[in-house]
Parts: C-alpha cells; structure tokens; sequence
C-alpha cells in the first residue's frame, strides 16, 4: 500500500498570501488529520476530518481551514499568511475517525515544509 | 498545550547501549503511544499501550505505563545508529475538554554514536 502524500514538500510564501496544503491517505483509510510542527510549540493538533466532515479542531484561529473530499483527500488552507505560520505541516490518516482516531496508529505523511517571508 | 513531556530532551548513547526516554502526562488517558521522526520527516508510529496495559513489547522496544504517575517510558535495546531521531510520546486526554487529536510531547532527541 502506498503511503500518506503530502504535496508540495517545500513551499515559500509571502505574508499576507494564502495555501493549500494536500494530503492523500492511505487507500481505504477515511480519516485525515493535520498536525503543525513548529520548534517553539511542538506538534499541535490542527483539525481532523472523517467521511468529509469536520470531526475536531484544535486551538487554531478560524484562518487555519481545511475540507476532504469523498476520496479522502484532504486539503488545509492557510489565509493570510503571518511569519508564525511557518512550520512543517504534517497530514496522518487512520482507518477509524473521531474519537476513535485518538485510540488507534496515526500513519504521517512527510509533510509539507511552508516558510513564509 | 502540551500534555506529555518527554525526559530527556537529548541523550546521546554509543551504539549497542541500551537507551531509555521517559514521558510525563497530566490528565486520564485512554491509551498512550510512542512515535519516532528522522530529521525533517513525518512520524512513525512505533507502539500503543492501553491504559488497563503495564507493559507492552516491539521487537527491541520495551514500554511501560505507569497510569498512578501519569508517566511511561520507553526502552530501546541494542540500540544501532538506525535509531538515531526523535523520540515522543502521545495521549489521548482530552486536555481541551474535548477530541482535541494527540497531544505530542516535545520529544527527546536520540543520537546514537558509532
């Protein structure tokens, strides 16, 4: 099986832009979260979507969004991008979702590298 | 915020030694996992122990639970320069009050000397 994608690896953005971030799961799993890793705050928990709803959302402002689609990819989207948000973004996919997901193995992605100027 | 945190933050081992990581959390959890990530790449997934679980075996990974301190620790035999990245330990608390996702400790940097 292949494993989470994450495009694009590497991304330079300036401030005030905004990006998408792509994430293909594993074939047949159905649950999609998104982590940010940054070296002050660690990884935190973004959102995570099952069956193309919403099932959680960390502690991000509403600019941090995200949708999935009925393949299961998922895409994040960042608005007005500030100097803060640069961090490597990281996309896991399981094969159960909701509270469910948090009781199971996370499968990353090697995540999306966003350096904004 | 964070709800683990892992102790050491580095520990740097010659190659064969035995290296052991201990991770601290605040609230109930249901089950606590254990991830490793090479220099900037995504995590994987090493092991998961359950709350009703003390220990639990991988291969050269050894993992213990301790649900009365709220800590568990990590033990890697053998240890080979392969093993080399970073170490974290993840819970299922809800430290928000809700299905937050993992929260992530800050990892202990493992660097194994040939």
């Amino acid at each position: 099986k292949a494993g989470v994608t994450q495009t694009p690896r590497y991304l330079i953005k300036t401030r005030g832009q905004q990006v998408t971030l792509s994430c293909s799961p594993i074939s047949g799993h159905r649950s999609v979260s998104w982590y940010q890793q940054t070296p002050g705050q660690g990884l935190q928990f973004l959102f995570e979507y099952f069956s193309e709803t919403q099932r959680n959302k960390g502690n991000f402002p509403g600019r941090f969004s995200g949708r999935q689609f009925s393949n299961s990819r998922s895409e994040m989207n960042v608005s007005t991008l500030e100097l803060g948000d640069s961090a490597l973004y990281l996309c896991a996919s399981s094969s159960i979702g909701g509270i469910g997901a948090n009781n199971s193995p996370l499968h990353f992605g090697n995540g999306t590298r966003l350096t904004v100027t | 915020s964070q709800q683990g945190e892992e102790d050491p933050q580095a520990l740097s081992i010659q190659e064969g030694e035995n290296a052991t990581m201990n991770c601290s959390y605040k609230t109930s959890i249901n089950n606590l996992q254990w991830y490793r990530q090479n220099s900037g790449r995504g995590l994987v997934h090493l092991i998961l122990i359950r709350s009703n679980e003390r220990e639990k075996h991988s291969g050269r990974l050894r993992v213990t639970l301790d649900t009365s301190k709220k800590s568990s620790s990590l033990l890697i035999t053998a240890s080979r320069a392969a093993d080399t990245a970073s170490y974290f330990c993840a819970t299922d608390g809800w430290v928000g009050g809700g299905a937050d996702g993992l929260t992530f400790g800050k990892g202990t940097h493992l660097i194994i000397q040939p």
